[in-house]
């Protein structure tokens, strides 16, 4: 099985930078998902990190530790709009390839 | 334009009754799965195919089945044996295997029980 865990909610002040963090443990890793879901609507993918290190798009990074089983996400120059729901997903060869999802974490942007 | 068209977006049902969610693709995908989402959780996985007539139980399958006869569809049956069955379905498609790259989603179901 997997076990994937992240903070429930977190909050932040528009403009700052906020890491969102995500451990996993899991048998047959083969790559770590972050995607954004705003309420109501279907999620949308914002990066997927095969092999140690930080892979950067635009304001959004994604780092990943395979030995320690940790990903973060980072959000700079946090606007109101980026206030939504962060899923982590682990894609292993043990789940046939089938992305699982940990619970997400609701970040609130503040003024 | 390529995408994932789910229907109906909103459905309500009885109690003891079976519904089907409807979930076509036309991006090519081999690989199709079912999520349901409760409100404040993420994504369990219920079902998912690999390729045409195949699939697989996810996390959460009992009370559901689905069939993939076609590579473009995928629908999900949510039975009177689901004890629990109101919640937001979402369907995705993908390249199968290792190198699956993104799920694309439908924009969801939302089934209520009355």
């Amino acid at each position: 099985g997997q076990n994937i865990d992240q903070p429930t909610e977190m909050t932040a002040t528009e403009g700052a930078i906020v890491q969102i963090n995500c451990t996993y443990q899991t048998s047959g890793f083969n790559g770590l998902f972050w995607y954004q879901q705003h309420a109501g609507e279907a999620p949308t993918f914002l990066s997927y990190n095969v092999l140690d290190g930080l892979e950067e798009k635009g304001r959004f990074s994604s780092f990943l530790s395979r030995s320690k089983g940790y990903s973060y996400l980072l959000l700079k120059e946090l606007q109101m709009k980026d206030s939504a729901s962060y899923l982590c997903a682990v894609i292993s060869r043990n789940s046939g390839y089938a992305l699982n999802f940990g619970k997400g974490t609701s970040l609130l942007v503040t003024p | 334009d390529g995408g994932i068209t789910q229907s109906p977006k909103y459905l309500f049902r009885k109690e003891g009754q079976n519904v089907t969610l409807s979930c076509e693709q036309n991006l090519n995908h081999d690989a199709m799965y079912w999520y349901r989402q409760d409100p404040g959780q993420g994504l369990r996985l219920i079902y998912y195919s690999q390729i045409v007539n195949d699939f697989q139980k996810g996390d959460i399958a009992e009370g559901y089945s689905v069939s993939r006869e076609k590579k473009e569809s995928f629908p999900l049956t949510v039975t009177s044996a689901q004890k629990n069955p109101t919640a937001f379905y979402l369907c995705a498609s993908s390249i199968p295997g290792p190198n699956t790259g993104e799920l694309f989603f439908g924009e969801g179901s939302r089934l209520t029980v009355l």
